[in-house]
């Protein structure tokens, strides 16, 4: 079955403190991987998108990595604007189109 | 560009009421869906199109039709809300169905 975990669900982080969320997938024949980023009360915010083992993308204090089998965002020294929830996502085939999975995300918490 | 709007912000509706909710894109996509966000439960799809005309159903599609008469246009009608349909939904937008997708500001509705 096509499965998207994430971990933890929940990060409190000091400001400054770097760390690591991941997305780990069960997808046959990957299409791709997509980090969004989603604040209280708003849609989830395009952030990146990988597509094969060993691909790395940075946006200021993100990087996002991917592996065969799991996907990793690191946060280094966050700040407390990076607070928010992180979904991960990945494209299954079924029914004769591409759909997207999405796993139940990581709140992030970064205090000062 | 206004990206993906939705429209209303907040809906509260009695038990056996219908409604539309309203998704409009202005990026030329041809790829549009509905996805509903329930606390814990991520992000899960309800109906999904890939042009004007074609309309597939996700993951948890009882209770609701969709329809795609124009590109820009991915309206979502509850035909008789149930209190189970109590959620956030998010309609977004991407230009295949294996780029990253583009999300609208989302609908918060309550039923009773």
């Amino acid at each position: 079955e096509d499965q998207v975990t994430q971990s933890p669900e929940a990060l409190r982080l000091q400001e400054g403190e770097s760390s690591s969320l991941n997305c780990s997938y069960t997808v046959s024949g990957l299409r791709g991987l997509f980090w969004y980023r989603q604040d209280p009360g708003k849609g989830p915010e395009f952030l990146f998108t990988l597509y094969s083992a060993g691909e790395e993308k940075e946006k200021e204090r993100l990087k996002a990595t991917l592996t065969k089998k799991e996907s990793f965002l690191h946060i280094t020294a966050p700040k407390p604007e990076d607070s928010a929830t992180y979904l991960c996502a990945v494209p299954y085939f079924s029914g004769g189109y591409n759909k997207l999975i999405f796993g139940a995300g990581t709140r992030l918490a970064v205090h000062p | 560009n206004a990206g993906v709007t939705q429209t209303p912000k907040f809906q509260v509706l009695k038990t056996g009421q219908s409604m539309t909710l309203q998704c409009a894109q202005d990026m030329n996509h041809e790829y549009m869906s509905w996805y509903r966000q329930d606390p814990g439960m991520g992000l899960r799809l309800i109906h999904y199109s890939v042009g004007a005309g074609i309309t597939d159903q996700g993951e948890v599609p009882n209770g609701y039709n969709v329809s795609r008469s124009t590109t820009e246009d991915f309206p979502l009608r509850l035909l008789s809300a149930a209190p189970s349909q109590t959620s956030v939904y998010f309609c977004a937008s991407s230009r295949t169905s294996v780029e990253e997708q583009y999300f609208g500001p989302g609908t918060r509705l309550t039923v009773t």
